[in-house]
């Protein structure tokens, strides 16, 4: 079992709807988690970060936090087509690097 | 605010060669890290510089990986003798506080 998972994708939405993109960890003693945005040859931008239960806005970004049930998912509201990309969960262990474990991430395609 | 930039942005060396990427990191960021995507895989952690000393390691994949930190500022990795299957993407990331990593453009290096 991977330490992060994802579904690969494609998810495919028209423009102007929700994306949900979803993500499960198996450390339970994660800390803290990122949604990265990569498109195709560039590098991960970050978009969001959480570290406690509930959910965070910012923009048409919302991201969702349960510990208890280790789940992370990223919502983007008005879908653009400039929001097709790959999106890469992220954890973090709280270790003494506070390295990131990424998941293999999920394409997004909004369609106009 | 420069970004964190990676040299060179593509290498192609025959097996058994030396390369060496670079990173410079967002000034003022004592945080580095390098990280690697083979094909078809998830983004790998392999080492965490603070300043210019090595945090954690534990990701290199054997002695033919060598990183150093110079001064504390930017970062090099050098791969020698180079193999088959250190191909890849080798993405270095800075961070202030360790939590919130931003990425570089990341190296494409091919070995043949």
């Amino acid at each position: 079992q991977k330490e992060v998972e994802q579904n690969s994708g494609p998810l495919s939405v028209p423009e102007g709807a929700i994306a949900s993109l979803n993500c499960t960890y198996s450390d339970r003693g994660s800390q803290s988690f990122f949604w990265y945005r990569q498109y195709s040859g560039k590098s991960p931008e970050l978009i969001m970060s959480i570290y406690s239960n509930g959910d965070k806005e910012d923009g048409r970004f919302t991201a969702q936090l349960n510990k208890a049930s280790q789940y992370v998912s990223l919502l983007i509201r008005d879908s653009q087509p400039s929001d097709s990309a790959t999106y890469l969960c992220a954890v973090n262990r709280g270790d003494s690097s506070y390295k990131l474990i990424f998941g293999s991430g999920t394409r997004l395609l909004v369609r106009p | 605010e420069a970004g964190v930039t990676q040299f060179p942005s593509h290498s192609v060396i025959e097996k058994g060669q030396t390369v060496t990427l670079r990173c410079d990191p967002i000034s003022g960021h004592d945080n580095l890290y390098w990280y690697r995507r083979v094909m078809g895989k998830e983004i790998k952690f392999l080492l965490h510089f603070v300043k210019e000393s090595k945090q954690d390691e534990s990701g290199m994949p054997n002695n033919r990986f060598l990183a150093e930190r110079t001064g504390g500022t930017y970062s090099t990795l050098k791969v020698q003798p180079a193999e088959l299957e250190d191909s890849g993407v080798y993405f270095c990331a800075s961070s202030l506080n360790m939590e919130e990593q931003y990425f570089g453009p990341g190296t494409r290096l091919t070995v043949t």
